[in-house]
């Protein structure tokens, strides 16, 4: 079935050091969302990315769309603390496009 | 944030009781979701409403019951809880079936 492979599962840096996650679908997309979740809080919609190639920016993340339509990813400019959380990713179910699949997500640690 | 609520916020109960959960929307939006959250799982989906008395099952649906006999309102009930269904429940909302806002989440413990 339709699947979301994120990677990695946990990254730990340093404040200040780049990080990046990486989302891989079995299927081609029609779009794709990223979402962050703060330890003990709950997901926030970051964005959604629908053209192939695309490249958003917010602030310090940069949120690309493969030009396949394949996979995404986002990259965090020189972290901060306030980047902490499990980070997201989520495709519209082929079969059925009143849900989403999930990645399992990263969670990203952050040294001060 | 979204117009989401769920409650209650906090839950301990024990095996074998029922327990409803509820998520109320200020945005008459018509897609509501319910989810849970174990660590090592990410977001399961349980039940969802493409509107009012329309629902359908997710992928861990078993041992949940849901109603939306109103817009705004999407009832979660465990009819006998057990300790598996411990967990982080979430509900979420959207407009179109894509993006998702998500409630604070309600924290049960079943003992």
């Amino acid at each position: 079935g339709q699947q979301v492979m994120q990677i990695p599962q946990y990254q730990h840096v340093q404040e200040g050091e780049d990080f990046t996650t990486y989302c891989n679908s079995s299927t081609t997309l029609s779009n794709i969302q990223w979402y962050k979740q703060r330890p003990g809080g709950h997901p926030v919609f970051l964005i959604q990315l629908v053209k192939s190639g695309e490249v958003k920016k917010q602030k310090r993340l940069t949120f690309q769309f493969g030009e396949a339509k394949k996979n995404s990813s986002l990259h965090i400019t020189a972290t901060q603390t306030t980047d902490v959380g499990t980070y997201f990713c989520a495709e519209r179910d082929a079969g059925n496009n009143r849900k989403l699949i999930w990645g399992l997500g990263t969670s990203l640690a952050v040294n001060p | 944030d979204a117009g989401i609520t769920q409650s209650p916020r906090h839950k301990v109960t024990e095996t074998g009781t029922p327990v409803t959960l509820r998520c109320h929307q200020t945005e008459n939006h018509r897609y509501m979701y319910w989810y849970r959250q174990d660590p090592g799982h990410g977001l399961r989906l349980i039940h969802y409403s493409y509107g009012v008395k329309d629902t359908d099952k997710g992928e861990v649906s078993d041992g949940y019951s849901v109603s939306r006999s109103k817009t705004e309102d999407f009832l979660l009930t465990l009819e006998s809880a057990t300790s598996s269904q411990t967990s982080v429940y979430f509900c979420a909302i959207s407009p179109t079936s894509e993006t998702q806002y998500f409630g604070p989440g309600t924290r049960l413990l079943v003992l």
